[in-house]
């Protein structure tokens, strides 16, 4: 079956520290992934996605390359804010039919301190 | 993008009574919504698929009887926890397809004491 592992946290950096929080994949075919941030009280949302090998996605400077070789599609940002501070789950999507349903990773608490 | 609206954000109840959760697409049609369960820091578990129309097809280890799901229209369907216990507390989510892309409602939190 499908199944994402996601780097454990908590993660705290500084301000203006690199990011990566790494997630990599087990799936059938040729799954889509995604990236979805989720702050405090709050309900996800997408943040970058990509739906073949090598596409890269790219939000509010995140990136995640989507890596069919190393079944990964980990998260990486330059330079973070106190604002990024959130949990973010790496998800994929894979199967046949319209209702696919998404599958995540546990989640990673990042915190970023000014 | 797409709305989802869950009602309400958060709500308390006592143990042995029933609680609904709404989730509508406001801006769009949805044949096919999502409820998941989210522990203290774990991730999102599935707990059911949500059909207009038809039965919900729940996830192994869901209690149909417990977590009764209606998809009565294409912009809204419920999540009713009934007899809720304290084990129940949790962070509920629903999401719903627009297209390739899936979004998710803002989660609701049951406390049940």
């Amino acid at each position: 079956g499908n199944s994402v592992t996601q780097m454990e946290g908590p993660v705290t950096l500084s301000e203006e520290a690199f990011l990566t929080i790494n997630c990599t994949y087990t799936a059938t075919g040729y799954p889509s992934l995604f990236w979805y941030v989720q702050y405090p009280g709050e309900g996800l949302q997408l943040l970058l996605k990509a739906t073949k090998a090598d596409d890269k996605g790219s939000n509010k400077g995140f990136e995640a390359t989507y890596r069919k070789e190393t079944t990964s599609f980990h998260l990486e940002k330059g330079s973070v804010q106190v604002s990024d501070s959130a949990v973010y789950f790496c998800a994929l999507r894979s199967g046949p039919g319209s209702a696919r349903q998404l599958t995540f990773g546990s989640g990673t608490q990042l915190t970023v301190l000014p | 993008g797409a709305v989802v609206s869950q009602h309400p954000s958060w709500v308390i109840c006592k143990s042995g009574t029933s609680v609904k959760i709404e989730c509508r697409s406001l801006d769009f049609q949805a044949t096919t919504m999502f409820w998941y369960r989210q522990f203290p820091k774990q991730s999102l578990m599935l707990m059911a698929t949500s059909n207009e129309g038809s039965k919900a097809t729940y996830e192994q280890g869901v209690e149909k009887d417990k977590f009764l799901i209606n998809h009565a229209s294409l912009t809204l369907s419920t999540l009713t926890v009934t007899s809720a216990h304290p084990e129940d507390s949790s962070f509920y989510i629903c999401s719903a397809r627009a297209g390739t892309e899936a979004f998710f409602g803002q989660g609701t939190r049951l406390t049940v004491v």
